[in-house]
C-alpha cells in the first residue's frame, strides 16, 4: 500500500495568513492526489483534484501543487471558514489511502 | 444538486453485522461508483472499498475482505455497507461518497452514519 504522510500535524495561523500543508508520498503517484477539508462533526469536503484542480466552488484562495511524490495545499489568506483538518488522499492505485491530516487551528 | 443521505445511527453488539444505506439523488446512479470511507473516533480517514453502480466491480481493503460486502440497487439508487462479526475496533462514522473511478475522485459524500459497537 502507498504511504502518505503530511507535515505539520497541526498548526496554529492568524486569520489572513499564508499557510501551506505538505503531503508526501511512500511511491510516485503522478498527480493522483486529492485534498479534503474536514469539520468536527462533518463529512470531508472534496477541494483539490489531480492535485492542483480546484473542484467547482472551493474559493481561489486555496491551491494546489506537486507531482511524483511531494505536494502543498496553501490557502493564501487564511479566513474564520477556513479552520479545519486537510486530508490528501492518493488515488493512483488501490486501495487509496489518506494521510494522517493537519489541523488548522486559530492563534 | 446531488445529495447523498444516509442511515441513521446503529448500535451493534460484538459479533454482529451492521448494513449502511445511502441513498443517492441528482445525478444518474449508473455513471458513478460509490466509495465508503470509516473513521474512528478521533482518528483519520480510512478507505474501506469501493463498489461500480453499473457493474459489479469491486475492490475492498484488505483488512475487511471476508468481511464486508458493497453492493448497489439501480433500482433505488442506493448503495449498501454491509459489515459482519462486529468488534469494538468497528466504532467508526461510516461515509459513502461519489466515486469517479476514472478521475479518482469521491467528491460529494454522504452525512455520515455513526456505528458503536458494545457489549
Amino acid at each position: 500500500d502507498i504511504q502518505m504522510t503530511q507535515s505539520p500535524s497541526s498548526l496554529s495561523a492568524s486569520v489572513g495568513d499564508r499557510v501551506t500543508i505538505t503531503c508526501r508520498a511512500s511511491q510516485s503517484i503522478s498527480t493522483y492526489l486529492n485534498w479534503y477539508q474536514q469539520k468536527p462533526g462533518k463529512a470531508p469536503k472534496f477541494l483539490v483534484h489531480a492535485a492542483s484542480s480546484l473542484q467547482s466552488g472551493v474559493p481561489s484562495r486555496f491551491s494546489g501543487s506537486g507531482s511524483g511524490t511531494e505536494f502543498t495545499l496553501t490557502i493564501s489568506s487564511l479566513q474564520p471558514e477556513d479552520f479545519a483538518t486537510y486530508f490528501c488522499q492518493q488515488s493512483y492505485n488501490i486501495p487509496q489511502t489518506f494521510g494522517p491530516g493537519t489541523k488548522v487551528e486559530i492563534k | 444538486q446531488v445529495h447523498l443521505v444516509q442511515s441513521g445511527a446503529e448500535v451493534k453488539k460484538p459479533g454482529a453485522s451492521v448494513k449502511v444505506s445511502c441513498k443517492a439523488s441528482g445525478y444518474t446512479f449508473t455513471t458513478y461508483g460509490i466509495t465508503w470511507v470509516r473513521q474512528a473516533p478521533g482518528q483519520g480517514l480510512e478507505w474501506m472499498g469501493w463498489h461500480s453502480a453499473d457493474n459489479d466491480i469491486r475492490n475492498y481493503a484488505q483488512n475487511l475482505q471476508g468481511r464486508v460486502t458493497m453492493t448497489t440497487d439501480s433500482s433505488t439508487t442506493t448503495a449498501y455497507m454491509e459489515l459482519r462479526s462486529l468488534t469494538s475496533d468497528d466504532t467508526a462514522v461510516y461515509y459513502c461518497a461519489r466515486a469517479n473511478a476514472a478521475a479518482g475522485t469521491n467528491d460529494y459524500w454522504g452525512q455520515g452514519t455513526l456505528v458503536t459497537v458494545s457489549s
